[in-house]
């Protein structure tokens, strides 16, 4: 069974870029696709956008203008960019694998908080 | 942009009972509809897609039914590890947009 690790800073300051990276075991990033999902407290999930082995990307519209997705295949890893973050932006960030939308396996998620 | 609502927001159930969540979506998402479950400190588990189709390992006590705009996963009989946050998902309009239900906290009574 494939497994995801989320990576990354627990903490952000405002106007800054949240990076995190996902390291997948088990199965390669050269299949599926590969999405980030957030939570923020108290609030729903939210689809952020996946990102194909391939390169091609597809974000979430509310997100678009500032969110960056790639993929490294040679470390099985893919990594989110999430720039000009606010207090709005601190969650619960996951990877998933994406089956055409269907979430097959998840990480364990890491959570984000932006403060200075 | 298609919104998904579940009730109850939380479901209290003694151990063996039957428990019964519900999912609507505000359109119409054919049998495009996932179920997961997440408990604390864990990486959510996909239970169902396709409405009523059970992921690889999911025991048969969980069942997905449904299509169009009401959906229900029923836990036939609950067990411990049943105690969780469920929540149910469209993907009828992948690519790209999905979106998920606020969930249903199974809680024990």
């Amino acid at each position: 069974q494939v497994q995801l690790q989320e990576s990354g800073p627990g903490l952000v300051k405002p106007s800054e870029t949240l990076s995190l990276t996902c390291t997948v075991s088990g199965g390669s990033v050269n299949t599926y696709y590969w999405s980030w999902i957030r939570q923020p407290p108290g609030k729903g999930l939210e689809w952020i956008g996946y990102i194909f082995y391939s390169g091609s990307t597809n974000y979430n519209p509310s997100l678009k203008s500032r969110v960056a997705m790639s993929i490294a295949t040679s470390k099985n890893q893919f990594s989110l960019k999430l720039r000009y973050v606010t207090s709005a932006d601190t969650a619960v960030y996951y990877c998933a694998r994406d089956a055409f939308g269907i979430f097959t396996d998840w990480g364990q998620g890491t959570l984000v908080t932006v403060s200075s | 942009e298609i919104v998904m609502t579940q009730s109850p927001a939380t479901l209290s159930v003694s151990p063996g009972e039957r428990a019964t969540l519900s999912c609507r979506a505000s359109q119409n998402v054919s049998s495009n509809l996932a179920w997961y479950q997440r408990k604390p400190g864990q990486a959510p588990r996909l239970l169902i897609y396709d409405a009523s189709t059970r992921a690889t390992g999911i025991p048969g006590r969980f069942t997905g039914s449904g299509s169009e705009t009401e959906f229900t996963l029923t836990i036939s009989s609950l067990q411990s590890e049943d105690f969780a946050l469920y929540y149910c998902q469209q993907y009828a309009n992948w690519p790209p947009r999905v979106t998920f239900g606020g969930g249903t906290k199974v809680e024990i009574k």
